[in-house]
């Protein structure tokens, strides 16, 4: 199986601040990569697939990039309904995996 | 609009056997692949099983290999999942989610609000 590995696990950071998160998969998936966002007692939702292409309806301010192994979700300018958690998501292989996750928070 | 709506959750006793359920409307469900992702209280997420569009592709989590079967219904537009021999580690919320195309692999959106299930004694 493929293993997803997210970085930070949990971050912490202002309103207005630039965010990045990592995801990093064990073996190439080319951009076979999904991005979602879940806010506490809700169901997660797509904000980026394919790696880079933004879902719609998803703020401009959020936005993928990478290929091959290495991934990152990166949001321009947060907003306070960002703080959420992320997870990533490979659709190369199945098993269909995720990372653990990243915890943003409001500093 | 796109709705898909799960049940069948519940208590249930290590060992036994649940089935649930996801009634997918707003979408015609037989030209899409669907999935069953859950999550344990206080974790990440987890895919379990997907279905192709025509029940040609099935997949399975390794943790529920053997004891979960996926199937779906196009004529009644439901997905379902029968999970046998249920353990304590198949605690969960579990969601419906609906793939982009016909085949398994590919992202997921939108998804339910999940139906959840406890096994314990």
């Amino acid at each position: 199986d493929i293993q997803m590995t997210q970085s930070p696990s949990s971050l912490s950071a202002s309103v207005g601040d630039r965010v990045t998160i990592t995801c990093r998969a064990s073996q190439s998936i080319s951009s076979y990569l999904n991005w979602y966002q879940q806010k506490p007692g809700k169901a997660p939702k797509l904000l980026i697939y394919a790696a880079s292409s933004l879902q719609s309806g998803v703020p401009s301010r959020f936005s993928g990039s990478g290929s091959g192994t290495d991934f990152t979700l990166t949001i321009s300018s947060l907003q306070p309904e960002d703080f959420a958690t992320y997870y990533c998501q490979q659709s190369y292989s199945t098993p269909d995996t995720f990372g653990q996750g990243t915890r943003l928070e409001i500093k | 609009e796109v709705q898909l709506v799960e049940s069948g959750g519940g208590l249930v006793q290590p060992g036994r056997s649940l089935r649930l359920s996801c009634a997918a409307s707003g979408f015609t469900f037989d030209d899409y692949a669907m999935h069953w992702v859950r999550q344990a209280p206080g974790k990440g997420l987890e895919w379990v099983s997907g279905i192709s569009w025509n029940s040609g592709s099935i997949g399975y989590a390794d943790s529920v290999k053997g004891r979960f079967t996926i199937s779906r219904d196009n004529a009644k537009n439901s997905l379902y999942l029968q999970m046998n021999s249920l353990r304590a580690e198949d605690t969960a919320l579990y969601y419906c989610a609906k793939s982009p195309g016909l085949e398994l692999l590919n992202w997921f959106d939108p998804w339910g609000q999940g139906t959840l299930v406890t096994v314990s004694s």
